[in-house]
């Protein structure tokens, strides 16, 4: 069974621009969530999705929006970005019900650099 | 709200010894799932162990096994025989009644050989 793919793994945008990243999950799996982490806040929840509709939502500003598409496969985007969003960007699935479900599986990440 | 707390944020360990990671959380709920993920520097975030609070036995993985103390709402993990792969972040989580699955900053392990 194939992982959880992110693409692109590496992306360097300015300030002011907007960046989608991209999930895809294991076969199967209906929800993904997504993570920043970063050296000084760690591992920040951003949000979750799981069969189309935004079930949890972490506290960031309005520029991070997500959707999930019918087959699962998330993006996210932030919009007007600013030097504080790099960060690697991590995303994982899983089945979405259940403690057994719920085990998360993450993705390798997308490291994001804003100059 | 749920908090999880890792106080230890870098530990080291010698190559074939023991080490334990803490981790305290917060909750108000009695039934619940608590995690450990390890971070690899490859960046890719593996599941190590879980552990479900109704059961009282300790889950063991292999060299991995967890303490958990409900009463004292602690999860401790402990690694044995510790071996240069297992340098990593390490992470404890806690997933929610609402399937939101909160995690701790992390604590940064090295192993000596």
């Amino acid at each position: 069974k194939a992982g959880v793919t992110q693409t692109p793994r590496y992306l360097i945008k300015t300030r002011g621009q907007q960046v989608t990243l991209s999930c895809s999950p294991i076969s199967g799996h209906r929800s993904v969530s997504w993570y920043q982490q970063t050296p000084g806040q760690g591992l920040q929840f951003l949000f979750e999705y799981f069969s189309e509709t935004q079930r949890n939502k972490g506290n960031f500003p309005g520029r991070f929006s997500g959707r999930q598409f019918s087959n699962s496969r998330s993006e996210m985007n932030v919009s007007t970005l600013e030097l504080g969003d790099s960060a690697l960007y991590l995303c994982a699935s899983s089945f979405g019900m259940g403690a057994v479900g719920n085990i998360q599986y993450f993705g390798a990440g997308t490291r994001l650099s804003v100059l | 709200a749920q908090t999880v707390t890792q106080s230890q944020p870098e530990m080291s360990v010698q190559e074939a010894e023991t080490v334990t990671l803490s981790c305290t959380y917060d909750t108000s709920e009695s039934d619940y799932y608590l995690f450990w993920y390890k971070q690899p520097p490859s960046r890719q975030m593996i599941l190590v162990i879980r552990q479900e609070a109704y059961k009282q036995q300790n889950a063991t993985e292999n060299r991995f096994s967890v303490n958990f103390q409900k009463a004292a709402k602690s999860f401790s993990l402990k690694i044995s025989d510790s071996q240069l792969g297992d340098a990593a972040m390490y992470f404890c989580a806690y997933l929610t009644s609402y399937d939101k699955v909160i995690f701790g900053p992390g604590t940064s392990l090295s192993v000596i050989p």
